[in-house]
């Protein structure tokens, strides 16, 4: 069964509001978890790294006033993207690392469209 | 800069042969090694992970790390149409937690 969940699946929202999306690991404690965002028939870009309790790391290019990261407990990272635009339109999966499983699953996606 | 290499593809195999699919990495000092399958429009699924030379087999997948060679491989045997997808290899170095995924191998099998 899944071991990441992510919430909500699909969201479609306005240019200029802010959405929120949730990464929980199910059976496991994660420190670290990831955020990647994928175009159509693009591979996967890692945009930052959430860690628990800390700040998150962000890749370059990336901006971490509009993609907010929180990490605040051992199962769930949120990602906000703020004033969102149609050109942040894209698949955001998340990730957690099981360090005891030494392997890291990725959720099941969120699908987000800005009109 | 790490790096972790795949080809693109398509990769076309007829339904019932082994599929091979290759990945090398650049840094030497790697530990884990993944393989995940993503279908068009899906997150990636986890299929299998090695750490050890050799081979490691999971019903019809085969994972064969050569450390020395610095090169991961993927074997599906008796290949499916639903076996059809990107396949992308991972890699965690022995420094850094920072999984770093290779951009993936178009897989199609035949019917």
């Amino acid at each position: 069964g899944a071991v990441v969940s992510q919430h909500p699946s699909r969201v479609i929202c306005k240019s200029g509001t802010s959405v929120k999306i949730e990464c929980r690991s199910l059976d496991f404690q994660a420190t670290t978890m990831f955020w990647y965002r994928q175009f159509p028939k693009q591979s996967l870009m890692l945009m930052a790294t959430s860690n628990e309790g800390s700040k998150a790391t962000y890749e370059q290019g990336v901006e971490k006033d509009k993609f907010l990261i929180n990490h605040a407990s051992l199962t769930l990272s949120t990602l906000t993207v703020t004033s969102a635009h149609p050109e942040d339109s894209s698949f955001y999966i998340c990730s957690a690392r099981d360090w005891k499983r030494e392997t890291q699953y990725f959720g099941p996606g969120t699908r987000l469209l800005v009109l | 800069q790490k790096e972790v290499e795949q080809n693109s593809g398509p990769l076309s195999v007829p339904e019932g042969a082994i599929a091979s699919l290759n990945c090398t990495y650049s840094d030497r000092g790697s530990q884990s090694f993944f393989w995940y399958r993503q279908y068009s429009g899906k997150s990636p699924e986890l299929i299998m992970f090695i750490y050890s030379n050799g081979d490691k087999e999971d019903g019809r997948f085969t994972a064969q790390l050569n450390k020395a060679s610095q090169y991961v491989s993927l074997l599906i045997r008796d290949s499916q149409p639903s076996d059809s997808a990107t396949y992308l290899c991972a890699v965690i170095g022995d420094r850094d937690d920072k999984i770093i995924f290779g951009k993936g191998t178009r897989l199609h099998i035949l019917p």
